[in-house]
């Protein structure tokens, strides 16, 4: 499989400040990494495909401007949540794409939970 | 589709009995599927997956049943135990690199 990992594990923050959230792969290099929200008893949610050196790919419904993709290197996208407010709490989740060798092979991070007073 | 759901299923077996944790799928053109189990306050863990043009694939432990007539999948654990307790997810890649996630089940190993 694939190491990966996310810092901080967990964020209590206060309502309009923003919360940067960071996903590596440790042991490949990842040109595709997925972000995910889930929130309590429910499933994950893809919000946005990242890409080394070019812009994320949003699913529908996700505000761009509001939750900013950074995937600047093969090791590292951040997952950046302006203005962040209550209704974002939730645990997000990383993971990253081994390629297509056995067709998509994801691997998840440890999640980080993050909760907006 | 999307999934959505409020309220996760709840399996519950006692110990050393085999567990079967059933998932319907949406997109007919879905060509891999994968369980992932995910224990509380982490990421997901692979468990086991299968090819469409497969209908069934065994692990350690763990089957993965496929029947896509009725676009529908199973995973069976055989003698349950209680490091099993978790939820259990079941996604299906619908093409460009996406997953899809059920709705889960959560599965309660008793001692």
């Amino acid at each position: 499989g694939a190491v990966v990992s996310q810092h901080p594990s967990w964020v209590i923050c206060k309502s309009g400040t923003s919360v940067k959230i960071e996903c590596r792969s440790l042991d490949f290099q990842a040109t595709t990494m997925f972000w995910y929200r889930q929130f309590p008893k429910q499933s994950l949610m893809l919000m946005a495909t990242s890409n080394e050196g070019s812009k994320a790919t949003y699913e529908q419904g996700v505000e761009k401007d509001k939750f900013l993709i950074n995937h600047a290197s093969l090791t590292l996208s951040t997952l950046t949540v302006t203005s962040a407010h209550p209704e974002d709490s939730s645990f997000y989740i990383c993971s990253v794409d081994r390629g297509r060798v056995t067709y998509n092979e994801q691997f998840f991070g440890p999640g980080t939970r993050l909760t907006v007073l | 589709g999307e999934s959505v759901g409020l309220h996760l299923p709840t399996l519950s077996v006692q110990e050393g009995d085999n567990s079967i944790i059933n998932c319907a799928y949406s997109n007919s053109a879905s060509d891999y599927f994968i369980w992932y189990k995910q224990e509380s306050g982490k990421g997901p863990q692979f468990i086991i997956d299968i090819r469409s043009n497969m209908d069934k694939r065994q692990g350690q432990r763990v089957t993965v049943l496929l029947n896509k007539t009725v676009k529908h999948l199973s995973l069976q654990i055989a003698a349950t135990q209680p490091g099993d307790s978790a939820v259990y997810f079941c996604a299906e890649n619908t093409g460009f690199q996406k997953l899809v996630f059920g709705t889960g089940t959560r599965l309660l190993v008793s001692p």
